[in-house]
């Protein structure tokens, strides 16, 4: 079955660097994934998504980067800001339909 | 882009009362929706699955008889916490998959209490 795991379960950082979480996940039929931003007490929100024919997707400050042979794929954020600081989740959909989500990395970027 | 409204966004019941979470996509068609639970500091844990018109699926371990899912039309998911207990209370979120695009989206969430 899908199983995904992220790295590092906590980050922080100061306004302005680099944030990067890397994501593990075990399905090899995977072919969709998204990165997932949720607020104290909201819903996650979809930043970014790649899909398994693409190896990079970049959205302004934000980047996908997807190794599909090592099966990770990794979400870059530059030039962090202090609203970038929540959760975010790197679900993954395998062979069937739902999003099964990993433990989340919890950033944090200290102005 | 795509909305998914969800209400309440929070509720307070009593024990041994039912509340019904709505889940509602507004601008596309959701052939499938999700409902996940998330407890303080953790992950979102998937409850079940529906299909427009048929039953949900339930993932091992979630009591179909204690968590009722209605999903009526191609817009509209239900999910109906029976006979509540405080044990039930946690934070509540739909999903909704675009027919068109494939895309997930998810609601606002709903925080419920059960005192």
């Amino acid at each position: 079955g899908e199983n995904v795991e992220q790295h590092p379960s906590t980050l922080s950082v100061q306004e302005g660097d680099s944030a990067v979480i890397k994501c593990t996940y075990s399905d090899s039929a995977s072919n969709y994934f998204p990165w997932y931003k949720q607020e104290l007490g909201k819903g996650p929100q979809l930043i970014i998504d790649i899909r398994s024919n693409v190896g990079e997707k970049k959205d302004q400050r934000i980047a996908v980067t997807l190794n599909k042979t090592a099966k990770h794929f990794s979400l870059h954020i530059t030039e962090t800001q202090p609203e970038d600081s929540a959760v975010y989740f790197c679900p993954i959909q395998g062979g069937s339909e739902k999003l099964v989500f990993g433990k989340g990395t919890k950033l944090t970027v200290n102005p | 882009g795509a909305v998914v409204s969800q209400h309440p966004s929070w509720v307070i019941c009593k024990s041994g009362t039912s509340v019904k979470i709505e889940c509602r996509s507004l601008d596309f068609q959701a052939t499938t929706m999700f409902w996940y639970r998330q407890f303080p500091k953790q992950s979102l844990m998937l409850m079940a699955t529906s299909n427009e018109g048929s039953k949900a699926t339930y993932e091992q371990g979630v009591e179909k008889d204690k968590f009722l899912i209605n999903h009526a039309s191609l817009t509209l998911s239900t999910l109906t916490v029976t006979s509540a207990h405080p044990e039930d209370s946690s934070f509540y979120i739909c999903s909704a998959r675009d027919a068109g695009n494939y895309g997930y989206t998810f609601g606002s969430g709903t925080r419920l209490t059960v005192v």
